[in-house]
Parts: C-alpha cells; sequence; structure tokens
C-alpha cells in the first residue's frame, strides 16, 4: 500500500467541526482512501472509504482532492466520544498478495476539549 | 451478532513461557486476521485466514509464533518462548466478502506483558 502522512496530533473544541488532513502524493488510480480510528482502549474500527467523489455516512464525510493526493476527513460536531487516534490507510482495489490486510501509520491523536 | 471477541483481555507471563489467545470472529465471516499494536504505534499486521487456510503470513511472524483457525471458526495464536520484545496488544480482526475493500471489524486485543 502508498504511504500516507497525517499530523500525529489535533484538537478541537467539543460541538465544533473537525477536519483531519491526509497527504498520499504516491497514490496510485486503483487505490481506494481508508479511515478507521481507535479509541482508547479498544480495537480500530471503521469510518469511511472512499475512491474519487466525496463520500458522507453517519459518522463522518470524506473529501477527497481533485488529484487524490490528499484527502479531509470532516466530522461535523466533534463530540468527546470522537476523541481517538484517526488512521488513514490506502488499499489497492485489487486483489493479490497483501492486499487484504491493512497498513496502519502512526495516525491522528485527536483531543477532543469539552 | 456481538462482534469480535477475543480472550483472554489481558495476559501477564514470565519470559520462556508459552501463551495462546484466542479469537472469535463475527459468525458467517470468512477472513480473518491477527495484528500486533506496540505503544504509540499503529496495529502492524501478522497473518490472516480465509476459511481454515492461512494465506499470508508477515515477516513479523518469526518461528515462535503460529496461527490456527481450524474448521474456519475460532483462530488461536500462539507464542513459543516469550520474549520481552512480544510485549504489546494482539489484535484480532474479521471480515466477509472476496473484495480488499471489505471493512474489517477488531476484536477489544489482548495485552501481554512478557516479564
Amino acid at each position: 500500500d502508498a504511504k500516507t502522512t497525517q499530523p500525529n496530533s489535533m484538537e478541537s473544541n467539543e460541538e465544533e467541526p473537525v477536519h483531519l488532513p491526509c497527504n498520499h502524493s504516491t497514490i496510485s488510480g486503483t487505490d481506494y482512501i481508508h479511515w478507521y480510528r481507535q479509541l482508547p482502549s479498544q480495537g480500530p474500527e471503521y469510518v469511511i472509504h472512499g475512491l474519487t467523489s466525496n463520500v458522507n455516512n453517519r459518522m463522518a464525510s470524506l473529501a477527497i482532492a481533485e488529484d487524490r493526493k490528499s484527502s479531509t476527513l470532516i466530522l461535523h460536531r466533534a463530540t468527546l466520544r470522537d476523541a481517538a487516534v484517526y488512521y488513514c490507510i490506502l488499499r489497492d482495489r485489487y486483489s493479490g498478495a497483501g492486499s487484504y490486510q491493512l497498513t496502519f501509520g502512526k495516525g491522528t491523536k485527536l483531543s477532543v476539549i469539552p | 451478532d456481538t462482534g469480535v471477541s477475543q480472550d483472554p483481555r489481558h495476559k501477564i507471563t514470565k519470559r520462556g513461557q508459552n501463551v495462546t489467545f484466542r479469537c472469535d470472529p463475527i459468525s458467517e465471516h470468512n477472513r480473518l486476521y491477527w495484528y500486533r499494536q506496540t505503544l504509540g504505534q499503529g496495529p502492524e499486521f501478522l497473518t490472516y485466514f480465509q476459511n481454515e487456510a492461512q494465506l499470508e503470513k508477515s515477516r513479523l511472524l518469526s518461528d515462535r509464533f503460529s496461527a490456527e483457525r481450524p474448521k474456519g471458526s475460532f483462530s488461536t495464536l500462539e507464542i513459543q518462548r516469550t520474549e520481552q520484545g512480544d510485549s504489546a496488544m494482539y489484535l484480532c480482526a474479521s471480515s466477509w466478502g472476496d473484495s480488499p475493500q471489505e471493512t474489517q471489524y477488531f476484536g477489544p486485543g489482548t495485552r501481554l506483558l512478557v516479564l
């Protein structure tokens, strides 16, 4: 999987929007962009994924740059329960050796201030 | 469906002892993954199964590590002759389908401390 770059940490005030950036300048045309998050003392959980178009679900929105070299995970109203480490992960759309596992970086640790 | 479960949640052992962890995936999920996570790092892939077949192993999985998934249901991860460097969180995940885009559902992990 191609490499991603995320800030080590970010802070947000409760009930405000949060924009978590991810750079993936070497992304290939067949890579999907996935986001997972890991709450304290828990396993990671899926948040959202997309290929080219922006995506929305009940948890978050994913904004993908036109050249696909960066993306932003948007939490529309941060709550204390959103405090977690957020991981941006690229996954090739085609199967093959090494294609099924997730390759995690260090992620961004989001702190939410009450 | 109660999600992925792992047992035990915590394990303290002495160097040189053998330990075994169990993972119960979401029923009907055909793929099962093991990851290891050390403090301050993201999880690292160890191995994965499709049904009962172990299809990939990371170079992190030394000869002291062995994983099984008999009958394609639960899985066990055994570490023989534990070393202090084995101290980590061991995470299990499962998924359903044939696409690399399938969502992986993680368990709460087993935290291992080797003294």
